[in-house]
């Protein structure tokens, strides 16, 4: 059973372009979460999302970022416009279920990040 | 709000020696603990967990203990190895929001193992 794959690993980008970062969850995973590191910063909440839904973005900044989950496909964290302080590592994890529906103290390890995907605006 | 502060880094040691990584939170609520650990070159992995004061959690001769009266859950080892060298992050998750966007993370802290 593959893990959470992100692809691209790396991506170097130009101001003012754009930044597609994919995140195929693990299968028979119908939750996906997107979060942010950035340099020196821990990971960051930025969104959550189910098939077709965005369930939860008040970590998202309101301006050129948007994400997606579609029925079929990986979830797309899209960029636009990609400005430096953009540059960062964004993290995907996926899980069963949400974070309210499971007890995460008796679950065990039922949410899984991926390797992550490293954003350079230059 | 909630938060989580952790020592920072770089920490380096030799083989066998003790750790400790500091960790303290600030919750609303009454969150469960983790720590989560990142090799090189690869995602984060849940490596222990409490839920609840007092608690204990231990995983691959790591452990760290829920204590409410210091809001800490500081990672130990008693004789670290090479293959230990990662990324460690604490995290907590706030039981009381109703949202499914609740763990928060601290900024990492990279341990180094030399032989």
């Amino acid at each position: 059973n593959a893990g959470v794959m992100q692809n691209p690993r790396h991506l170097v980008r130009r101001r003012g372009q754009e930044a597609r970062l994919r995140c195929s969850p693990m299968k028979g995973h119908s939750h996906v979460y997107w979060y942010r590191q950035l340099p020196e910063e821990g990971l960051k909440f930025m969104v959550y999302l189910q098939k077709e839904n965005i369930i939860d973005e008040s970590g998202m900044p309101k301006e050129r970022f948007s994400a997606e989950f579609p029925k079929e496909g990986p979830s797309i964290l899209r960029i636009q416009q990609v400005v430096r302080g953009d540059s960062a590592a964004y993290f995907c994890a996926s899980s069963p279920l949400t974070f309210r529906d499971i007890d995460l103290g008796g679950a065990g390890n039922t949410i899984y990040f991926g390797e992550g995907s490293w954003l350079t605006v230059v | 709000g909630n938060s989580v502060t952790q020592m920072e880094g770089p920490v380096t040691l030799s083989e066998e020696a003790f750790l400790t990584i500091n960790c303290t939170y600030t919750a609303t609520g009454y969150p469960s603990l983790f720590w989560y650990v990142q090799y090189p070159g690869e995602g984060l992995q849940l490596l222990l967990k409490a839920t609840k004061a007092d608690d204990k959690g231990s995983n691959k001769g790591f452990e760290a203990t829920y204590r409410k009266e210091t809001t800490s859950f500081h990672l130990e080892k008693g004789s670290v190895q090479v293959s230990d060298s990662a990324v460690y992050f604490c995290a907590l998750s706030d039981r009381d929001q109703t949202g499914a966007n609740n763990l928060f993370f601290g900024t990492g802290t990279r341990l180094t193992v030399i032989p």
